[in-house]
């Protein structure tokens, strides 16, 4: 099976501009979740979808918006880019619907914002 | 609010000892706990799960111990290799919630 796989790898900005970075999860995973993780901050919860509904939300400013797909891909989009946004954004997707589920991470994306 | 503590600071240790990391929280009562392992450039991977009825969970090198009086788990990887160098994350989860609360983690150096 395939792994989660995030598009860009890699991604430079602007300040003031916006980005969408995409998820596709393993095959029949349909829980999506998505994260920042900064060297000073750690891994931290950005939301997550199950069947294309926002279960869960972090405290993250309205910039931050994702959405979720019928197939299950997910993206995130972040408007109004910031300095601080500079960060690996990472995606994980889990079989069930348990809290006891897995989260397989995809290699993230490494966001830069100039 | 709710807070995940881990040593912050890199865990250097010899080649065939045992290395024990620290997670401790506050303000949370986890259903289950998990760690996780990230190498550079990496996304995190899944290593152990314990829940909160249990005290002790083993998987070949690796032991998870969880004291929910203490709020504290602690990780052990006995008989440590260099290839065990990584930093390693603490996940805590909520019962009937589907958010994971990470800790910050810990890097592990494991010296030949």
């Amino acid at each position: 099976k395939a792994g989660v796989t995030q598009t860009p790898r890699y991604l430079i900005k602007t300040r003031g501009q916006q980005v969408t970075l995409s998820c596709s999860p393993i095959s029949g995973h349909r829980s999506v979740s998505w994260y920042q993780q900064t060297p000073g901050q750690g891994l931290q919860f950005l939301f997550e979808y199950f069947s294309e509904t926002q279960r869960n939300k972090g405290n993250f400013p309205g910039r931050f918006s994702g959405r979720q797909f019928s197939n299950s891909r997910s993206e995130m989009n972040v408007s109004t880019l910031e300095l601080g946004d500079s960060a690996l954004y990472l995606c994980a997707s889990s079989p069930l619907t348990s809290g006891m589920d897995i989260q397989y991470f995809g290699a993230g994306t490494r966001l830069s914002v100039l | 609010s709710q807070k995940i503590e881990q040593n912050s600071e890199a865990l250097n240790i010899q080649e065939g000892k045992t290395a024990t990391l620290t997670c401790n929280y506050t303000n949370y009562s986890p259903a289950y706990l998990q760690w996780y392992r990230q190498d550079p450039g990496r996304g995190p991977v899944f290593l152990l799960l314990i829940r909160e009825n249990e005290k002790e969970k083993r998987k070949e090198r690796l032991k998870v111990t969880f004291d929910t009086t203490l709020k504290q788990s602690l990780f052990h990887i006995t008989a440590s290799q260099p290839a065990d160098s990584a930093t390693y994350l603490c996940a805590l989860v909520g019962s009937g919630t589907y958010k994971y609360i990470f800790g910050t983690g810990t890097r592990l150096k494991v010296l030949a």
